[in-house]
C-alpha cells in the first residue's frame, strides 16, 4: 500500500490566517492526489483532485500544489466554515489510501 | 445531482456478516463511474474497502479481500457490501461513494454514512 503521511496532525488558527497542510507520499504519485474536507458527523467533501484542480463550487481560497512527493493544501484567509479535518488521498495505485488527517481548530 | 444512501443493520454480532446497500438516486449506476465503499473507525481516519463498476468488475483492499464482496444490482440502481467474519475492529461508519476518474479515482459524491457496531 502507498503510505500517505500528513502534517501537522492538528493546528490552531484564526479567521483570516493562511493555513498550509502537507501530505508526503511513500513514492512518486505524479499528480494523482486529492484533498477532502470533513466536518464532524458528515461525509468527506472533495476539494481538489489531480493535485491542483479545484472541484466545482469549492472557494478559490483553497489551492493545491506539489513538490516532488510532497503535496500541499493551502487555505488563504481562513473562514469560520473552514474549521474541519482535511485528508489527502492518493489515486496512483490501488488500494487507494488516505492520509491520517489534519484537524484545523479555532485559536 | 446524484445522491447516495446507505442502508443496513447497525449492529452485527462478532463472527457474523456485515451487509450494507447503497442506493443511488438522481442518476444511473450504469455510467462511466466506479462505486466504492469507504469506512471510518470511531475517531480515526478513512479506509478504502473496495470498488465496483456496473459491469461487475471489482477491486478490493488486499488486507480485506478474503472477507469482502461488493456486488451491483443495476435493476435497483444499488450496490452492496458484504464483510464476513467481523470483529470489533470492523466497527466503523461505512460510507458509499462515487468515483470520478481524472487522475485516478477521486470520490466526488458520498452517502451520509451509517454506523455499524460489532458487538454481542
Amino acid at each position: 500500500d502507498i503510505q500517505m503521511t500528513q502534517s501537522p496532525s492538528s493546528l490552531s488558527a484564526s479567521v483570516g490566517d493562511k493555513v498550509t497542510i502537507t501530505c508526503r507520499a511513500g513514492q512518486t504519485l505524479s499528480n494523482y492526489l486529492s484533498w477532502y474536507q470533513q466536518k464532524p458527523g458528515t461525509a468527506p467533501k472533495l476539494l481538489i483532485y489531480g493535485a491542483y484542480t479545484l472541484e466545482t463550487g469549492v472557494p478559490s481560497r483553497f489551492s493545491g500544489s506539489k513538490s516532488g512527493t510532497d503535496f500541499t493544501l493551502t487555505i488563504t484567509s481562513l473562514q469560520p466554515e473552514d474549521f474541519a479535518t482535511y485528508y489527502c488521498q492518493q489515486s496512483y495505485g490501488p488500494p487507494w489510501t488516505f492520509g491520517q488527517g489534519t484537524r484545523v481548530e479555532i485559536k | 445531482q446524484v445522491q447516495l444512501q446507505e442502508s443496513g443493520p447497525g449492529l452485527v454480532k462478532p463472527s457474523g456478516t456485515l451487509s450494507l446497500t447503497c442506493t443511488v438516486s438522481g442518476g444511473s449506476i450504469s455510467t462511466n463511474n466506479w462505486w466504492s465503499w469507504v469506512r471510518q473507525s470511531p475517531g480515526k481516519g478513512l479506509e478504502w474497502i473496495g470498488e465496483i463498476y456496473h459491469t461487475g468488475i471489482t477491486n478490493y483492499k488486499p488486507s480485506l479481500k478474503s472477507r469482502v464482496t461488493v456486488s451491483v444490482d443495476k435493476s435497483k440502481n444499488q450496490f452492496s457490501l458484504k464483510l464476513d467474519s467481523v470483529t470489533a475492529a470492523d466497527t466503523a461508519v461505512y460510507f458509499c461513494a462515487r468515483e470520478v476518474r481524472y487522475y485516478g479515482p477521486a470520490f466526488d459524491s458520498w452517502g451520509q454514512g451509517t454506523l455499524v457496531t460489532v458487538s454481542s
